[in-house]
């Protein structure tokens, strides 16, 4: 029943390491997106998905890349773990048009040693 | 993009008091959503603001947007526990995703 679901839920790796983060929403919305939280709790966009079409704040390192095999899903793939990665990521969805609510996944913490 | 301030930082109140937090920007917005996040959990979506001085009313929650649509805020009337977490302010939304406030950790002493 659970409407944005990501997996897994913690993550610790290594520096270096090249690991994924899936996420899928059963809510049949158009749009989904990817947020880093930090220590400080602060949210920033990273990744939006809409209908093939990828928006990428001009900020995410290019070892960031979102994958999405179909609507329903959009994974996040990072290369080259970096100790500055560890952080909480949410998956997010909405329905397209205006400006609708976010409907967030519980998150995954990524702690790199 | 937009941006959006939003203070306090922290709040400590004892159980009963009222809460409010402040979110303003330097540019006229589209709209502001409000969003709280329980102590490890995930953001949960309260409200959307679109209106010039709108007020919209959740129980003990109001929520209003300026009439230059550059700040908003939200008040907690008579603060109970399970108020505790942290309240985000966010602008934009759709293809950008949103802009969101550094939060307000709400810290309730009974």
């Amino acid at each position: 029943d659970t409407a944005v679901s990501q997996t897994p839920k913690y993550l610790v790796t290594q520096m270096g390491n090249d690991k994924s983060i899936k996420c899928e929403q059963n809510l049949g919305h158009d749009t989904m997106y990817w947020y880093k939280q930090d220590s400080k709790k602060f949210l920033k966009i990273m990744f939006s998905y809409n209908n093939k079409e990828l928006i990428i704040n001009e900020t995410v390192p290019n070892r960031f890349s979102p994958k999405s095999p179909d609507k329903a899903h959009l994974n996040l793939h990072i290369n080259s773990l970096e100790l500055g990665d560890s952080a909480v990521y949410f998956c997010a969805s909405s329905p397209t048009g205006g400006f609708q609510p976010q409907h967030f996944g519980d998150g995954t913490r990524l702690s790199i040693l | 993009g937009q941006q959006v301030m939003q203070i306090p930082q922290y709040q400590h109140v004892q159980e009963g008091e009222d809460f409010t937090t402040y979110c303003n920007s330097s540019t006229t917005l589209s709209n502001i959503q409000w969003y709280k996040q329980r102590p490890g959990g995930h953001p949960v979506f309260l409200i959307q603001l679109v209106k010039s001085g709108e007020v919209k009313k959740q129980k003990r929650l109001t929520f209003q947007f300026g009439e230059a649509k550059k700040n908003s805020s939200l008040h907690i009337t008579a603060t109970q526990t399970t108020d505790v977490g942290t309240y985000f302010c966010a602008a934009g939304g759709g293809a950008d995703g949103l802009t969101f406030g550094k939060g307000t950790h709400l810290i309730i002493q009974p």
